[in-house]
């Protein structure tokens, strides 16, 4: 079916406020994996799901942020008490196993988060 | 952890010459080693890759090399095209560490027509 996508391509918010930023995986893609951009930099790792749990959750960069895959499928990561050092784009990645040795992570377009 | 440095930060290049951007890393333990093409705007998309039990791999005009030794490795682009400019980024994981992404600062590319 159709590619990863997210949700929204951009937010706007301000300091302090709560966001919610949508990640759908390739349709059957067990690994999610979540990455921040930053602007002329390449992406940083932030959390990984193997189906419902998180595997890896090593690169979240404080406890203002979280993320959830209840399904297994859709997640969400959660950023609360925005900070502007919070800027940037926030990348969803899906990739069709670990375990069944296909390594390659299809990116989705992408939040550009801005926080004024 | 790991740490994947790449070199050169901008790169540009006459039309139809090649392109060669070097990457290393630090963990020895790593085992896949993605390329991706990354346009304004847009979101990273994998040219090629390689896997630690491979020093080579070629596809037309992208070929990547892989010396586990030195720890480093590096992308070829050859008969540079206008639409090969973008940003380039290498990563580098390991399986057995769910094969998140280590990413390299990127590599600005301009061919120049």
């Amino acid at each position: 079916g159709a590619g990863v996508s997210q949700t929204p391509s951009n937010k706007v918010t301000e300091k302090g406020k709560y966001v919610e930023l949508r990640c759908d995986p390739i349709s059957g893609h067990t690994a999610l994996y979540w990455y921040r951009q930053s602007l002329g930099q390449g992406p940083e790792f932030l959390i990984y799901f193997q189906g419902t749990g998180a595997a890896d959750d090593s690169g979240l960069p404080n406890d203002r942020f979280f993320a959830v895959r209840p399904e297994g499928s859709v997640s969400t990561l959660k950023i609360q008490r925005t900070e502007r050092g919070d800027s940037a784009v926030y990348l969803c990645a899906s990739s069709l196993s670990r375990d069944r040795g296909n390594n390659e992570q299809f990116f989705g377009p992408g939040t550009r988060l801005t926080v004024l | 952890g790991e740490n994947v440095e790449q070199h050169p930060s901008t790169l540009s290049v006459q039309e139809g010459d090649s392109a060669v951007i070097k990457c290393t890393y630090s963990d020895s333990a790593s085992n896949y080693f993605p390329w991706y093409k990354q346009e304004l705007g847009k979101r990273p998309q994998l040219i090629i890759d390689i896997r630690s039990n491979v020093g080579e791999k070629k596809d037309q005009r992208i070929a990547v090399t892989l010396n586990k030794t030195a720890k480093h490795f590096s992308l070829h682009i050859t008969e540079t095209q206008p639409e090969d400019s973008a940003v380039y980024f290498c990563a580098a994981s390991i399986r057995a560490a769910g094969n998140k992404l280590t990413f390299g600062g990127g590599t600005r590319v301009l061919v120049k027509p």
